[in-house]
């Protein structure tokens, strides 16, 4: 089965500066790649994606980045605000079969 | 659309009984995935439908962990008997592409 690890469990950053926030992931047979923000006694809601096909899309503040050869997924937010503080998911959609989460990356922006 | 809606909210039962927990999809999605999250393993997916038909159901835990889907827009996780390891948030989430919407979960005490 696809294995998606968020290596780090909580990040800090200052308000202003960038956030970058990591996922690995050990199969290659990816259709599109999910970031998800959740924040707390709330349901995930979805915040960019990226298909396989790519290596960058950018959504306003939120780029995701996708380094297939490294197999490494990356969400930058510029600048970070303190309502980013959440918990963010890089949960894999394999054909839209099936979307698997893990524990989560906490950021916390601090003002 | 209200989105997907999750009742109740907050459920507390005593340990043996049993519990029903409800998610109403938005309109016109074919895919509806229910999720437990916990402290120790963050999002897990429990079973999904397509269609109304239960695709994958590997991340059940027990057998008395049940879900069914009888039409479109109606679907129910039961436990039976409950037991107080099964405390968490269950959230309900739908899809019809790549992007799945959550309902607001329902915190499950098991005392």
């Amino acid at each position: 089965d696809q294995q998606v690890k968020q290596n780090s469990p909580s990040l800090s950053v200052q308000e202003g500066r960038i956030s970058i926030l990591n996922c690995d992931y050990t199969n290659s047979m990816f259709d599109y790649f999910l970031w998800y923000k959740k924040y707390p006694a709330e349901g995930p809601t979805f915040l960019i994606s990226i298909s396989s096909i790519k290596d960058k899309n950018e959504d306003g503040r939120f780029t995701v980045f996708l380094n297939k050869s490294a197999k490494h997924l990356s969400l930058h937010i510029v600048p970070s605000q303190p309502g980013d503080s959440a918990v963010y998911f890089c949960p894999h959609s394999g054909g839209y079969q099936k979307v698997t989460f893990g524990t989560g990356t906490k950021l916390q922006v601090i003002p | 659309d209200a989105g997907v809606i999750q009742s109740p909210r907050h459920e507390v039962t005593e340990m043996g009984q049993e519990v029903t927990l409800r998610c109403k999809p938005i309109s016109g999605h074919d895919y509806l995935f229910w999720y437990r999250q916990t402290m120790m393993r963050g999002l897990e997916l429990l079973i999904y439908f397509n269609n109304n038909v239960p695709i994958d159901d590997s991340g059940m835990p027990e057998d008395r962990f049940s879900a069914k889907m009888p039409n479109a827009s109606f679907s129910t996780l039961k436990i039976q008997p409950s037991e107080p390891r099964d405390s968490a948030v269950y959230f309900c989430a739908s899809a019809m592409n790549t992007e799945a919407f959550f309902g607001q979960g329902t915190r499950l005490t098991v005392v």
